[in-house]
């Protein structure tokens, strides 16, 4: 059980937006910044969002994120099946004074 | 072009140990603390172990605590991993990541391809 709760899957169809959600189910999560990774079949994971909203350069401005209190959201738009990947929040945890991912959301493209 | 490569994975028995690498080159390495990450077979990610850009300050999960340790050489700009102890469910792809920050785990930008540790008789 990951202490950051994400759906299993979400899907949409091409074009349309998605949303996948972090939960982070205490009070401390409210403080800290978040992260977003995208991780393709059969490679390494890859950093979109990071403290919070901000993307790294190269990533397209379709991916966005978004905090409110203890929740996450990480938003695609105009869906692309190459956006088909398994994508996961993260987080410094301070009560457990490690890094957490969350279970992970694998997105279809329907 | 920034660069992570790991090494060092292979398959070892049950209570073994193995030493995992990773060298980076086309950044600062002491500027940034560096991360493992790992991924059993089919399974998701799990934060591993940190370090901060200096070595001084480094961080576990609870679930190899006692058993590995992370460390790293500014000067040959490499990270390593000192798996000890090893159990089946260390079975994973480990990758080594940079962060975007000096002193703490933070957000991690760059990744390596990974290796395969696998924990068998």
């Amino acid at each position: 059980q990951s202490v950051l709760t994400q759906p299993p899957s979400v899907s949409a169809a091409p074009g349309q937006k998605v949303t996948i959600s972090c939960s982070g189910g205490s009070s401390n999560f409210a403080n800290e910044y978040v992260s977003w990774y995208q991780q393709l079949p059969g490679t390494a994971p890859k950093l979109l969002i990071y403290d919070n909203y901000k993307r790294p350069s190269g990533i397209p401005d379709r991916f966005s994120g978004s905090k409110s209190g203890t929740s996450a959201t990480l938003a695609i738009t105009g869906l692309q099946t190459g956006d088909e990947a398994d994508y996961y929040c993260g987080t410094w945890h301070y009560s457990l004074s490690a890094w957490v991912f969350g279970g992970g959301t694998k997105l279809t493209v329907l | 072009e920034v660069q992570l490569l790991e090494s060092g994975g292979g398959l070892v028995q049950p209570g073994g140990s193995l030493r995992l690498s990773c060298a980076a080159s086309g950044f600062i390495f002491s500027s940034q603390a560096m991360t493992w990450v790992r991924q059993a077979p089919g399974k998701g990610l799990e934060w591993v172990s940190g370090i901060s850009g200096g070595g001084g300050s480094t961080y576990y999960a609870d679930s190899v605590k006692g058993r590995f340790t992370i460390s790293r050489d500014n000067s040959r700009n490499t990270l390593s991993l000192q798996m000890n102890s090893l159990r089946a469910e260390d079975t994973a792809i480990y990758y080594c990541a940079k962060d975007l920050l000096t002193s703490t785990v933070h957000a991690f930008d760059i990744w390596g391809q990974g290796t395969l540790v696998t924990v068998s008789s």
